[in-house]
């Protein structure tokens, strides 16, 4: 009974592929967000969604893009996987900008 | 890059003495936050200062900030094993812009 749940959890795929990756909540939060973490560099922002219908690219959007299907759900897609997308990808949601956010398990996605 | 910075890099300590980690950031903040990460897994929140508090207790943890040298302490005081973790802090700027730091991989050894 997690409150942010990613699926999947784990992935490989090749150079080329199209992948995406859910994210689905249930704590009622406005505010979600898409994030990326490499060995060394802590987290960076993809994109980030103040609603469905405000969408933001975050410091790192190049070559991804984002659904948000609903309040519930905010989706990661990458068009034409890369091997230096190699990583692993986490979804955080929060009720304001700023405020603490609420972490999913992450996925480890890669790309071959 | 606008990220907060965390020192050191990495802590290994006794159980039961103290775990102090830090964090400098490049611009004026709104706030900053602490995070915890067990290996591979999600973060977990463990505690928000706003730019206008010094300092900030929970727990076995008490945060500290000075706006004036752009820095920021977490202190973990009487360590456990399972505080072994990475620590981030994470700030949210004046320009509405959210980074994280790179983080501080603390080890408490039984």
């Amino acid at each position: 009974d997690a409150d942010v749940t990613q699926t999947p959890r784990n992935r490989i795929t090749k150079t080329g592929k199209r992948i995406m990756l859910e994210c689905s909540q249930t704590k009622g939060h406005d505010r979600m967000y898409w994030y990326r973490q490499d060995p060394g560099l802590g987290l960076r922002l993809i994109y980030y969604s103040f609603d469905v219908k405000d969408i933001n690219k975050g410091e790192i959007s190049d070559g991804y893009s984002v659904s948000r299907q609903a309040q519930a759900k905010f989706s990661l897609s990458l068009e034409s996987a890369i091997p230096n997308q190699t990583a692993l990808y986490f979804c955080a949601t929060s009720i304001a900008w700023g405020d603490e956010q609420f972490f999913g398990p992450g996925t480890r996605l890669t790309v071959l | 890059s606008q990220q907060g910075e965390e020192d050191p890099q990495a802590l290994s300590i006794q159980e039961g003495e103290n775990a102090t980690m830090n964090c400098s950031y490049k611009t004026s903040i709104n706030n900053l936050q602490w995070y915890r990460q067990n290996s591979g897994r999600g973060l977990v929140h463990l505690i928000l200062i706003r730019s206008n508090e010094r300092e900030k207790h929970s727990g076995r943890l008490r945060v500290t900030l000075d706006t004036s040298k752009k820095s920021s302490s977490l202190l973990i005081t009487a360590s456990r094993a399972a505080d072994t973790a990475s620590y981030f802090c994470a700030t949210e700027n004046t320009g509405n812009q959210f980074y994280f730091g790179t983080g501080t991989s603390l080890t408490v050894i039984p």
